[in-house]
């Protein structure tokens, strides 16, 4: 079945500092990837997307490449704020017929940005 | 636009009483809907989804059911709760196909 792959942490950086967070994919079908981040009490809120190869998401400064060839899809930022500290999770969705069996979350990444 | 509502946003509830969280959705119709458990410090667990009204698929076996009465509304319930069900339960809708989810602001369920 389809499955994604992140790195779990906690990863640590100081303020200013670039991130990446590595996501691997295997799925059966064409998938759509996402990232999601989550702030402490709060649900998941769609970050950034992509739904065809070489796509590349962009949302607050953060950006993610659907790479086919090496069925990664990595969250990178130039340079982070404390406020960017939050769990990130990487997802992809497939068409399937519709239902859960399309729509896969790796099991996130805690991010903590230190001043 | 589409909008999720989730409530309560926190509840606690003594072992052995029943639960009922409901999850409606606006500004989309025939969505699929999500009921997810999110444990301290852990991933998520796909618990329940519905692709239609009175269509519920169940992923894990457990003390928890969920019902789909109206096409936009989905409740989580359970007879008697046990320590185990304590967490952060999550709702979420998406459209068939290619598509991202879309969550709630989740439930904080503390048994005690």
């Amino acid at each position: 079945g389809d499955s994604v792959t992140q790195m779990e942490g906690p990863v640590t950086l100081s303020e200013e500092a670039f991130l990446t967070i590595n996501c691997t994919y295997t799925a059966t079908g064409y998938p759509s990837l996402f990232w999601y981040v989550q702030y402490p009490g709060e649900g998941l809120q769609l970050l950034l997307k992509a739904t065809k190869a070489d796509d590349k998401g962009s949302n607050k400064g953060f950006e993610a490449t659907y790479r086919k060839e090496t069925t990664s899809f990595h969250l990178e930022k130039g340079s982070v704020q404390v406020s960017d500290s939050a769990v990130y999770f990487c997802a992809l969705s497939t068409y399937s017929g519709g239902g859960a069996d399309g729509l896969t979350f790796g099991k996130g990444t805690h991010l903590i940005i230190q001043p | 636009s589409q909008t999720i509502h989730q409530w309560p946003a926190t509840l606690v509830q003594p072992v052995g009483s029943p639960l009922s969280l409901e999850c409606t959705v606006e500004g989309t119709s025939n969505p699929n809907l999500y009921w997810y458990r999110q444990a301290a410090g852990r991933g998520l667990q796909l618990l329940f989804y519905s692709v239609g009204i009175g269509q519920i698929s169940s992923e894990v076996p457990q003390n928890l059911s969920a019902s789909r009465p109206q096409d936009r509304q989905f409740i989580l319930s359970s007879k008697k709760l046990l320590l185990s069900d304590s967490g952060f339960y999550l709702c979420a809708w998406r459209v068939t196909g290619n598509t991202e989810a879309f969550f709630g602001q989740g439930t904080r369920l503390t048994v005690v």
